[in-house]
This record gives structure tokens, sequence and C-alpha cells, in this order.
């Protein structure tokens, strides 16, 4: 098993450029998220979906917009990038029980200029 | 804002000593997670500890939770080179939506 696959593994992008970060899982997981790391802070929550179409809001979803059609995929999308959004992006995925540890891919690392 | 905070912010030991990290919390939460994450990469699951639990073991870890004091300990004993990577403690209190502390540093020399 892949496990969580992120594609890119990193990405340059002029300020106002739009992109979309791809995330996809095989472990037929509910429950999938995006977290973003900035350094000397921990990870912080942007978005979440609890099943195909269905998202909510993290702790800082401004600037970013998801979407889940499928089970496997949960695209991330920056509209209109700005240089705090430069970051290091991680998808993760669980089974959506209570109590269940996430599964992270490796990061995508995304500067904006 | 940060629900976890982890103490020490760094820690450098040497082979086959023990390595103990700290985590303090400000609400109440359904468990509490521990991650590693080796430079450059996503983080590994290391242990979950639920709200009613107060000791867990795995192999060479070693984590408590102290829900009066609102703090987890990791121990990580008889430390080796592969240890060396960043540790971080997340809390759940809802479904999944774990908020991070900022990490402890580990650097374990040979």
């Amino acid at each position: 098993n892949a496990g969580v696959t992120q594609t890119p593994k990193f990405q340059v992008l002029k300020t106002g450029q739009s992109m979309t970060l791809q995330c996809a899982q095989d472990m037929n997981h509910e429950y999938m998220s995006w977290y973003r790391q900035d350094p000397g802070m921990g990870l912080r929550l942007i978005h979440y979906s609890v099943g195909a179409g269905i998202t909510d809001q993290g702790e800082v979803p401004n600037g970013y917009n998801v979407s889940r059609s499928t089970t496997e995929d949960f695209p991330l999308r920056l509209l209109s990038a700005a240089p705090s959004q430069t970051s290091v992006y991680f998808c993760a995925s669980s089974r959506q029980d209570s109590n269940q540890p996430q599964h992270f891919g490796d990061g995508t690392r995304l500067s904006i200029l | 804002s940060q629900q976890g905070e982890e103490d020490p912010q760094a820690l450098s030991i040497q082979e086959g000593e023990n390595a103990t990290m700290n985590c303090s919390y400000k609400t109440s939460i359904n468990n509490l997670q521990w991650y590693r994450q080796n430079s450059g990469r996503g983080l590994v699951h290391l242990i979950l500890i639920r709200s009613n639990e107060r000791e867990k073991h795995s192999g060479r870890l070693r984590v408590t939770l102290d829900t009066s004091k609102k703090s987890s300990s990791l121990l990580i004993t008889a430390s080796r080179a592969a240890d060396t990577a960043s540790y971080f403690c997340a809390t759940d209190r809802s479904w999944g939506k774990l908020q991070f502390g900022a990490g402890t540093q580990v650097v374990v020399t040979p």
C-alpha cells in the first residue's frame, strides 16, 4: 500500500498564481485533512473532510479551498497565492472513529515569491 | 492557537541514554497522540493514549497522561542514533481534529 501520497513534493509560485496540491490515500479512510507546518510551530489544521461530499474548516482556512468528490482524493486549492502561504503542507487520513491515529503524507514544500 | 506545548524545545543526548519530553495542554481532550518527524519527511504516529488511560508502552516508548495536570510525557529508553528526529504531541478534542505543539528536537549522538 502506498498510504498517503502528496504531489508535487516541491513547488515555487509567484504571488497571485493559483495551484492545487494533490492528496490521495489508498486505505479507504473516511477522514482526511490538510495541515500546514511553519518554522517553530506545530502543524495547524486548514480543512478537513469526514467523507465524500463533506468538508469543513479548520483553524486556518482563509485563502484555501477544498473539495471531496471521492473517498480517495482530497485536493487543496490556493486561489491566489500570497507569500504568507509559504509553508510545508501535509495531508493526513484516518478511519472515522474516535481515537484513531492519523496517517501523514511526506508533504509539499511550497514557496511563494 | 497551539493546544500542546512541548518541553524542552531541544534535547541532545548520547546513545544509550533515556530521553524525556513533556507536553502540556489547555482544554479537555479525547486522546493525546505523539508523532515523530524525521528531517524532510511526514509525521509518523508513535502512540495514542486515551483520556481515561494513565500510561502506555510501545517497545522503547513509554507515555504517561495526567489529565488533572493536563500534561503528558514521552520517554524513549536506550536511545539510538536513529531516534534523532522532532517529536510532537497532538491533542484530539473532536474526531481527529488535532492540535499540535511546536515539537521537541532530539539529537542522539553515537
